[in-house]
């Protein structure tokens, strides 16, 4: 069974600082991993994705996310935030070797402070 | 990347009717499609699979004679949520792989029923 922790259901930053956004997954194979972003009243938007390939992935909009196996992490960062990444942040992880049933975390509402 | 759409945005219906959801790829053709629901802060909870000429798949616990999910072309699949309930009011989204482009999943906007 495959599962995904996201810590904290809202965190916020000041402008300019430092974006964590924490995942934690559960998958008895080797699992496919995303951070998918969604603006109010919209749908998903993929930022990047984990495909066992390089650990250190960079996605859309400066994000990037680090695959660690040791510690079951994917955390996705950004080193300066910008007003407009406030959003709601899902991690995501599918251990079918594809995106087929990918299962979502609860997600992490981010507040940008000017 | 590609576009999937999802229409309407948003409805609003009396209990005990009936509310079909469109979502369409459009442009690419998508042989797999999702329906997902997604309650007020919580993520999305998957409901079904679509598959397209045949039956739709349904996760545990969702009523397939409640949701009829229908994916009648390569670039539509719809979901009727039949003598709806307020209950029923809810997110819902859909999304579809696109099998060229690694299988990876594009998200419809996103439709919000409220049940009256």
């Amino acid at each position: 069974a495959q599962s995904v922790t996201q810590l904290g259901s809202h965190v916020s930053v000041s402008e300019g600082a430092l974006v964590l956004l924490r995942c934690n997954y559960s998958s008895s194979v080797p699992p496919y991993l995303f951070w998918y972003v969604q603006y109010p009243n919209q749908g998903l938007q993929l930022l990047l994705k984990y495909t066992s390939a390089a650990t250190l992935v960079k996605g859309i909009n400066g994000f990037e996310a680090e695959f660690k196996k040791s510690e079951t992490s994917f955390h996705l960062t950004k080193p300066s935030a910008h007003m407009s990444d406030a959003a709601e942040y899902f991690c995501a992880v599918s251990d079918s070797g594809g995106y087929q049933k990918v299962t979502f975390g609860t997600g992490t509402k981010l507040q940008v402070i000017p | 990347g590609a576009v999937v759409s999802q229409h309407p945005s948003w409805v609003i219906c009396k209990s005990g009717t009936s509310v079909k959801i469109e979502c369409r790829s459009l442009d690419f053709q998508a042989t797999t499609m999702f329906w997902y629901r997604q309650f007020p802060k919580q993520s999305l909870m998957l409901m079904a699979t679509s598959n397209e000429g045949s039956k739709a798949t349904y996760e545990q616990g969702v009523e397939k004679d409640k949701f009829l999910i229908n994916h009648a072309s390569l670039t539509l699949s719809t979901l009727t949520v039949t003598s709806a309930h307020p209950e029923d009011s809810s997110f819902y989204i859909c999304s579809a792989q696109d099998p060229l482009n690694t299988g990876e999943l594009f998200f419809g906007e996103g439709s919000r029923l409220t049940v009256l």
